[in-house]
């Protein structure tokens, strides 16, 4: 069975520090990895997806999150924390059957620090 | 363009009583979900439905019915609300495999 694992209920970084969302999967077929942000009160927004093209992958707001088969890690990553950055990170891994089902990492709160 | 929309926003309910939530999606997406959000657990798949008239179980559907009878719309009914099933609701549609689009939720709590 698939699953996910966030490390980190709560990351607290200073705003221009580098910001580092760990995420770990498990699946026994090649995933399709997401990173989703949800602002408060709102609904999940696509941060970006790892489709077993380029490994590194670019996403929006100058996220980035890096695909490593050996450690199955999807670590998100972006230089420089903004306040607007503020929000909980959610990782995703898609069941590749005929459902195409998303099974969720518990989530991490990111907090931005003046 | 609206993509998926949910009603209502918000509901307060007593233990016992039944609602039905609603999800409308305007992409002509096949796969629609819901799930519930709950704090420190993610969110957590309830039903689906991979086309029209079709649903299935998801992780948690104690407690939950769904319909599927128009491609564009999923409901989600609560036959007898439970203090348990005080949550975030989250409706999901998607065409193939691509990302899901998500609606802004459904706040509920059952007193």
């Amino acid at each position: 069975a698939q699953s996910v694992t966030q490390l980190g209920s709560h990351v607290s970084v200073s705003e221009g520090a580098l910001v580092l969302l760990r995420c770990n999967y498990s699946s026994s077929v090649p995933p399709y990895l997401f990173w989703y942000v949800q602002y408060p009160n709102q609904g999940l927004q696509l941060l970006l997806k790892y489709t077993s093209a380029a490994t590194l992958v670019k996403g929006i707001n100058g996220f980035e999150a890096e695909f490593k088969k050996s450690e199955t890690s999807f670590h998100l990553t972006k230089p420089s924390a903004h306040m607007s950055d503020a929000a909980e990170y959610f990782c995703a891994v898609s069941d590749q059957g005929s459902s195409y089902k998303l099974i969720f990492g518990s989530g991490t709160r990111l907090l931005v620090r003046p | 363009n609206a993509g998926v929309t949910q009603t209502p926003k918000f509901r307060v309910l007593k233990t016992g009583q039944s609602m039905t939530l609603l999800c409308a999606q305007d992409m002509n997406h096949e796969y629609m979900y819901w799930y519930r959000q709950d704090p420190g657990m993610g969110l957590r798949l309830i039903h689906y439905s991979v086309g029209e008239g079709t649903t299935a179980k998801g992780e948690v559907p104690d407690g939950y019915n769904v319909s599927r009878l128009k491609k564009q719309n999923f409901l989600l009914g609560l036959e007898s609300a439970a203090p348990s099933q005080t949550s975030v609701y989250f409706c999901a549609s998607t065409d193939s495999n691509q990302p899901q689009h998500f609606g802004d939720g459904t706040r509920l709590s059952i007193l």
